[in-house]
C-alpha cells in the first residue's frame, strides 16, 4: 500500500531535550515536506526537499533542521526543542514538484 | 507578499444545500494550485489539481474550477459525510519547492 509513515504518532518531551521525528515513503517520490499545523495559523511549510541531498528552507525552519540521505527518509530534527515548537506535524511526499502530495497521519508534539 | 486566503472560515450548510468555497491567491506565477479535504486527526486528503486560468476538474459531487486571482470549489447537493475542513494550496513560479497553504475552511453537513 502506498503510503507515507511518521513516528512517533504523539510525544511529550522537555525544553531542550533533542528529538528526531523519521518520515519514510514507499512510492520512489523525488519530493518530500514537513509542515506543521496550529490552529488559526493553518499548515506551513517547515522545509523541502526536492531529491536526495537537496533540501531547502519553507516560510518556518527556524528550530529545525532536515537531512535527505536516501529517496525514502526525510527525518525532521529538533536540536532543542522548545515550548513553542509544540504542534501537529505533516510529512508529505509527491512524485515530483508541482504534482499532488500524500501526507502521513501526523505527529503530534508537546513540548513541556 | 505571497498570500493564500480562503473564505469563509466556517460554512454550514443543509444537505442538499449547493454552495461554493474561495480560494484568492497573489503570486506573480503560479504553478499550481492543489485542494485538499482533511477530517479530524487525518492528514490532508488530495482532491485536485489546477495549473491553469480556465481550468476546471469535477469529482462526484464537488468541481473545483481556477480564475488567474482565485479558484472556487463548489460543492453540489452535499451530504453529510461531505462535512471536513477543506485547504487550498499554491505553488509559485521561481520559488522552488514552497508550497502556501490558506487556513481552510470548516464545512459542515447537516442531515
Amino acid at each position: 500500500e502506498a503510503q507515507v509513515t511518521q513516528n512517533p504518532r504523539y510525544l511529550i518531551t522537555v525544553t531542550g531535550k533533542k528529538l528526531t521525528v523519521t518520515c519514510s515513503q514507499n512510492m520512489n517520490h523525488e519530493y518530500m515536506s514537513w509542515y506543521r499545523q496550529d490552529p488559526g495559523l493553518g499548515l506551513r511549510q517547515i522545509y523541502y526537499s526536492m531529491n536526495v541531498e537537496v533540501t531547502d528552507k519553507g516560510d518556518v525552519p527556524e528550530g529545525y533542521k532536515v537531512s535527505r540521505k536516501e529517496k525514502r527518509n526525510f527525518p525532521l530534527i529538533l536540536e532543542s526543542p522548545s515550548p513553542n515548537q509544540t504542534s501537529l506535524y505533516f510529512c508529505a511526499s509527491s512524485l515530483r514538484l508541482n504534482q499532488p502530495q500524500h501526507f502521513g497521519d501526523g505527529t503530534r508534539l508537546s513540548i513541556l | 507578499e505571497d498570500q493564500v486566503t480562503q473564505s469563509p472560515e466556517a460554512l454550514r450548510l443543509q444537505e442538499g444545500e449547493s454552495s461554493s468555497l474561495n480560494c484568492s491567491y497573489t503570486v506573480s506565477g503560479l504553478r499550481g494550485l492543489f485542494w485538499y479535504r482533511q477530517d479530524p486527526g487525518k492528514g490532508p486528503e488530495f482532491l485536485f489539481t489546477l495549473y491553469s486560468a480556465g481550468e476546471e476538474k469535477e469529482k462526484e459531487r464537488l468541481k473545483a474550477t481556477l480564475t488567474k486571482k482565485e479558484s472556487f470549489l463548489h460543492i453540489t447537493a452535499p451530504k453529510p459525510e461531505d462535512s471536513a475542513t477543506y485547504l487550498c494550496a499554491v505553488q509559485e513560479d521561481n520559488q522552488g519547492g514552497k508550497l502556501i497553504f490558506g487556513q481552510g475552511t470548516e464545512l459542515s453537513v447537516k442531515p
